[in-house]
């Protein structure tokens, strides 16, 4: 256990519609990432948050957003869905000084 | 511009044997991190080893060590005594200096572990 917790673990929706990711970083992590595994492009960073601010962007599209809270978890919204969309969502948490990444254990999204 | 390489789709071992899974690198910094991750079928993502580019000595974790060879860019892990458990895709990953660890990722090597 990474002791990084995302829910839901699985989400099935359709087309058009918004769904929110949520995650809690470990105890004492200030800094949430987030990355999509989709089979076509692998995995890849989207968005970076550090004590409630955002620190970095990837490859987010501008139909995703995320957003971190002072109790310091963070949620990735994602609207007008779209079957591409369709990928397993990762939420990762370092601990401060440290190069280390820990994972949670995703949320698979699925677009019908 | 910085990418990992993993030139093994697919890879089988014997229970209790050693692996090595490869992994080549590219980056002009010269601070940068190496990371391993497993991803059993189940789908987490699990942190296995860590090389920082200063790092001297190669890194290790139990049955884990990271072989470290810095002059031809491979960073390849290596598996002691395999286990059926050890059945799942392996990824290579990097941070560079300047990317706020945001990870570069290989596509993976799917390791089957036959008893």
């Amino acid at each position: 256990d990474s002791g990084v917790t995302q829910t839901p673990k699985h989400l099935i929706t359709a087309t058009g519609q918004r769904v929110t990711l949520r995650c809690s970083p470990r105890s004492g992590d200030l800094s949430v990432y987030w990355y999509q595994q989709s089979l076509d492009q692998g995995l890849q960073f989207l968005i970076q948050y550090y004590n409630g601010e955002e620190r970095a962007k990837g490859n987010i599209l501008e139909r995703f957003s995320a957003q971190q809270f002072p109790d310091l978890h963070s949620e990735l919204n994602l609207s007008s869905l779209e079957l591409g969309d369709s990928a397993l969502y990762f939420c990762a948490s370092s601990p401060r000084g440290s190069e280390k990444l820990f994972f949670g254990s995703g949320t698979q999204l699925s677009v019908l | 511009a910085q990418k990992i390489t993993q030139t093994q789709p697919g890879m089988f071992v014997q229970e209790k044997e050693a692996v090595t899974l490869d992994c080549t690198y590219d980056t002009s910094d010269q601070s940068y991190g190496l990371f391993w991750y497993k991803q059993p079928s189940s789908g987490e993502m699990i942190f296995l080893i860590y090389q920082g580019s200063y790092d001297e000595q190669n890194a290790t974790e139990g049955r884990y060590s990271l072989n470290f060879q810095k002059a031809r860019k491979s960073a390849n892990l290596v598996i002691s005594a395999s286990q059926l458990g050890d059945s799942a895709m392996y990824f290579c990953a990097m941070t560079y200096a300047g990317n706020n660890r945001k990870l570069i990722w290989g596509l993976g090597t799917s390791l089957a572990v036959n008893p």
